[in-house]
């Protein structure tokens, strides 16, 4: 069975500072890897994805995250966060025989002036 | 074009009635998914249709769940009868086409339930 850890629940910084969102994989068989954002009364939105190919993905808003198969990890990163980066982001997973998406517990990203 | 939508919003009911949640994908998405997320918990799948066919439904998580697709179109999740850890936020999503390969889900905005 899949699952997928974030370690933490919230993550406080300035604005302007770097961020890194810790997630963690464990799969028996080969998967994609995704982290989504979630805005206040929003929807999720899909930020970046992994499915194959170069382990270092950029996304939208200038966040990256690197796939590291042998620590089982695929942490996000963003050099230099804004405001408007406040959210709670989603560390997921997918079983590549499947569609089901397997998510972390989330963290709460919280930028502060 | 228009995203995914859910109805209603917010629900509040009491424990015992029966609640639908309605899910309006992305038009021309074959692949419909709900999923739940209780309490600041992880979110979980619940189930994945293809067209109005269930593809998987692993991740119900009892019988008072009842999930419906007619036509294709538009999806219905049905709680009866709620109980108090049935309160949560359900996402729906979409994905366009039925195929091996991926296809990236489109989320709604959710309906949050609350059992009292």
């Amino acid at each position: 069975a899949q699952s997928v850890t974030q370690l933490d629940s919230q993550v406080p910084v300035f604005e302007e500072a770097p961020v890194e969102l810790r997630c963690n994989y464990s799969s028996s068989v080969s998967v994609y890897l995704f982290w989504y954002v979630q805005y206040p009364n929003q929807g999720l939105q899909l930020l970046l994805k992994y499915l194959s190919g170069s382990t270092l993905v950029k996304g939208i808003n200038g966040f990256e995250a690197e796939f590291n198969k042998s620590q089982t990890s695929f942490h996000l990163r963003k050099p230099s966060v804004h405001i408007s980066d406040t959210a709670e982001y989603f560390c997921a997973s997918m079983d590549t025989g499947r569609r089901a998406l397997t998510f972390g517990s989330g963290t709460r990203l919280q930028v502060q002036p | 074009e228009a995203g995914v939508t859910q109805f209603p919003s917010h629900s509040v009911i009491e424990k015992g009635q029966t609640v639908t949640l309605r899910c309006d994908p992305i038009s021309g998405h074959d692949n419909l998914y709900w999923y739940r997320r209780v309490m600041g918990k992880e979110i979980k799948f619940l189930l994945h249709f293809v067209k109005e066919s269930k593809q998987d439904e692993s991740g119900m998580p009892n019988n008072r769940f009842l999930a419906e697709r007619t036509g294709g179109t538009y999806s219905t999740l049905k709680v009866q009868p709620a109980e108090l850890e049935d309160s949560g936020v359900y996402f729906c999503a979409s994905s366009h086409r039925a195929s091996s390969s991926y296809n990236e889900q489109f989320f709604g905005p959710g309906t949050r339930l609350t059992v009292l």
